[in-house]
């Protein structure tokens, strides 16, 4: 049982290239989510999807596009990377059928992304 | 909106003295409560949540939280640090079933030997 498993683990892109961060649980979680953190603000939410072919943005969307095809995968797409994109990604889920909001998030390792 | 404010972005600790790492909420509802633990390089690990059916809640490594409403507050402590405690902090926090987390900026606490 791995867990929510992201890659890559690290990447550097040039402004104006795309790329897409990978991240599949393995623990049957009907809800994913996407945050990135940045020193001193802790983490923001970018997207999140309830179940399949179901997503809804966050606080921070602008600049990103996800897709939930699959229960396992959560791939987030990076268009057009500005350096304002430089951040640590990490992507969590949950079961989604606690009572009320009592559920945990199991999050991923992250991936570390820097755009020159 | 829903916020969370985490007073000290980094606390400085002898090994063996009381930790505490204070979170305060804005609410005008109950709100479900979360503290997460991330280590250097690695994602984050739940600590203890409240849900309501008990005010001192005990979580992980020793550490526990009390749910205080009149002071709209989740402070997080430990009696006795540990070099192993060093690490960012979170405090998070959710209104309604299932609806995504609201974080904190974290407090990173460092142990002194």
């Amino acid at each position: 049982n791995a867990g929510v498993t992201q890659t890559p683990k690290f990447r550097i892109l040039k402004i104006g290239q795309s790329m897409t961060l990978q991240c599949t649980q393995d623990m049957n979680h009907n809800y994913m989510y996407w945050y990135r953190q940045d020193p001193g603000m802790g983490l923001k939410l970018i997207y999140y999807s309830v179940g399949a072919g179901i997503t809804d943005k966050g606080e921070v969307p602008n600049g990103y596009n996800v897709s939930r095809s699959t229960t396992e995968d959560f791939p987030l797409r990076l268009e057009l990377a500005a350096p304002s994109q430089t951040s640590v990604y990490f992507c969590a889920s949950s079961s989604g059928l606690a009572e009320g909001s009592t559920d945990t998030q199991y999050f991923g390792p992250g991936t570390r992304l820097t755009v020159l | 909106a829903q916020s969370v404010t985490q007073l000290g972005s980094h606390v400085s600790v002898s090994e063996g003295a009381l930790v505490l790492l204070r979170c305060n909420y804005s609410s005008s509802v109950p709100p479900y409560l979360f503290w997460y633990v991330q280590y250097p390089n690695q994602g984050l690990q739940l600590l203890l949540k409240y849900t309501s059916a008990a005010t001192l809640v005990k979580g992980i490594n020793g550490f526990e939280a009390e749910f205080k409403k009149s002071e709209t507050s989740f402070h997080l402590t430990k009696p006795s640090a540990h070099m192993s405690d060093a690490a960012e902090y979170f405090c998070a926090v959710s209104y309604s079933g299932n609806t995504p987390l609201v974080f904190g900026k974290g407090t990173r606490l460092s142990v002194i030997a």
